[in-house]
């Protein structure tokens, strides 16, 4: 089975600072991964992807994650915090088929 | 723009009163799915439909069911809301891409039982 975990329900960085959220999978084969952002009261938008090839996926609004076999992890990065990426984060994976396993979500708060 | 829609974005019903939640779709997306999402939880599974079968998660309550008379449409209906079903409900789609099932969400619809 599959699963994920997002370390820190909770992350606050200030405004310009590196922003870094983390997810680990469980998957005992090689898995699809996804990282979502969720706005209050909207539904999840898709930030980037990794499904096969390069292991650094770049996605929107200047987010990057690396996927990293050995670790079992595809943690989030933004070189620069801005107030707009105050927002939850949710990884989720799937090894094809349509059943996607997602985290808990890690809720970003960006301080001015 | 393609598009994932839910209707109403927000919802208020009483207390055991039947109400049915909508969405559509311009994707053509042969998969429709059906999320609940609590405060501050991960988006869980009720269902999903691929393309015409129904696809029940073991733990959906009997209290959820769904319809899609088409490609396009799919319901939610909640045959007798309790207080706990107070939730975000959102509707996904995905249609299969070298294996993989991208899921595309709408915008949520907010639901409020009294």
């Amino acid at each position: 089975a599959q699963s994920v975990t997002q370390l820190g329900s909770h992350v606050s960085v200030s405004e310009g600072a590196l922003v870094l959220l983390r997810c680990n999978y469980s998957s005992s084969v090689p898995p699809y991964l996804f990282w979502y952002v969720q706005y209050p009261n909207q539904g999840l938008q898709l930030l980037l992807k990794y499904t096969t090839g390069a292991t650094l996926v770049k996605g929107i609004n200047g987010f990057e994650a690396e996927f990293k076999k050995s670790e079992t992890s595809f943690h989030l990065t933004k070189p620069s915090a801005h107030m707009s990426d105050a927002a939850e984060y949710f990884c989720a994976v799937t090894v094809g088929g349509n059943q996607f396993y997602f985290g808990t979500g890690t809720s970003l708060t960006v301080i001015p | 723009d393609a598009m994932v829609i839910q209707n109403p974005r927000y919802q208020v019903t009483q207390f055991g009163k039947p109400v049915t939640l909508s969405c559509s779709q311009t994707l053509n997306h042969n998969v429709m799915y059906w999320y609940q999402q609590k405060s501050s939880q991960a988006p869980k599974l009720l269902f999903h439909y691929y393309d015409k079968d129904f696809n029940n998660e073991a733990d959906t309550p009997d209290n959820f069911q769904s319809r899609r008379p088409n490609t396009s449409f799919c319901f939610l209906d909640i045959r007798s809301p309790g207080l706990g079903d107070a939730a975000m409900y959102l509707c996904a789609t995905s249609r299969e891409s070298l294996g993989i099932y991208e899921q595309y969400f709408g915008p949520g619809t907010r639901l409020t039982v009294t």
